[in-house]
């Protein structure tokens, strides 16, 4: 099956800096790759999502890159504020939908 | 609120009784899944459906659980004789597979939090 590898699980940054966090993929097949926010105590809500025919996809102050050749997606934001704060999962499946495979996660800590 | 609904979202049990949990999909979406979440990691999954068919279960979900979705609505998610390695975060999710471009993506719920002491 597919194996997902987060980097880093901690992550302290600036109020205005950015951060980027990065995961790996194992299985070529995959082609869907959604990153989610879990803030404590709450079920992961889907910030932003990127599909492998294209190698990069921007939200405001989010954006996903992906490298397909590398197997690699990366989660950038940009101008941090606190309320960014939480802890980032990434996640990849493959046409079909029918389970998706996260990371360990990396806790985003925004210091004011 | 249009969103996954899960119930209760807290539940302390003692060791060997049964718990329920339930999921109420967002209403036009033909996909549920239940995931599992430990401390510190990501979610795992453990069962999926399609309507009301179940299609695939993990390896994680012992005989101890089971999962149903009569008539392809709601699902509830049933452990038998918990044991503390039970205690996680218990979510729902759905998604409308088949659907738009963008209807694939899975969209979770709050989460049950089980505690079994």
């Amino acid at each position: 099956g597919e194996n997902v590898e987060q980097h880093p699980s901690t992550l302290s940054v600036q109020e205005g800096d950015s951060a980027v966090i990065k995961c790996t993929y194992s299985d070529s097949a995959s082609n869907y790759f959604p990153w989610y926010k879990q803030e404590l105590g709450k079920g992961p809500q889907l910030i932003i999502d990127i599909r492998s025919n294209v190698g990069e996809k921007k939200d405001q102050r989010i954006a996903v890159t992906l490298n397909k050749t590398a197997k690699h997606f990366s989660l950038h934001i940009t101008e941090t504020q606190p309320e960014d704060s939480a802890v980032y999962f990434c996640a990849a499946t493959h046409w079909g939908f029918n389970k998706f495979y996260f990371g360990s996660g990396t806790k985003l800590n925004v210091k004011p | 609120d249009t969103g996954v609904s899960q119930d209760p979202r807290h539940k302390i049990t003692k060791r060997g009784q049964n718990v329920t949990f339930r999921c109420d999909p967002i209403s036009e979406h033909n996909r549920l899944y239940w995931y599992r979440q430990t401390l510190g990691q990501g979610p795992e999954f453990l069962t999926y459906f399609q309507n009301e068919a179940q299609l695939e279960k993990s390896r994680l979900l012992s005989d101890r659980f089971s999962a149903e979705r009569p008539k392809g609505s709601f699902s509830t998610l049933e452990i038998q004789r918990t044991e503390q390695g039970d205690s996680a975060m218990y979510l729902c999710a759905s998604s409308d597979a088949g659907g738009t471009l963008s209807g694939n993506t899975i969209y979770f719920g709050e989460g049950s939090w089980l505690t079994v002491v």
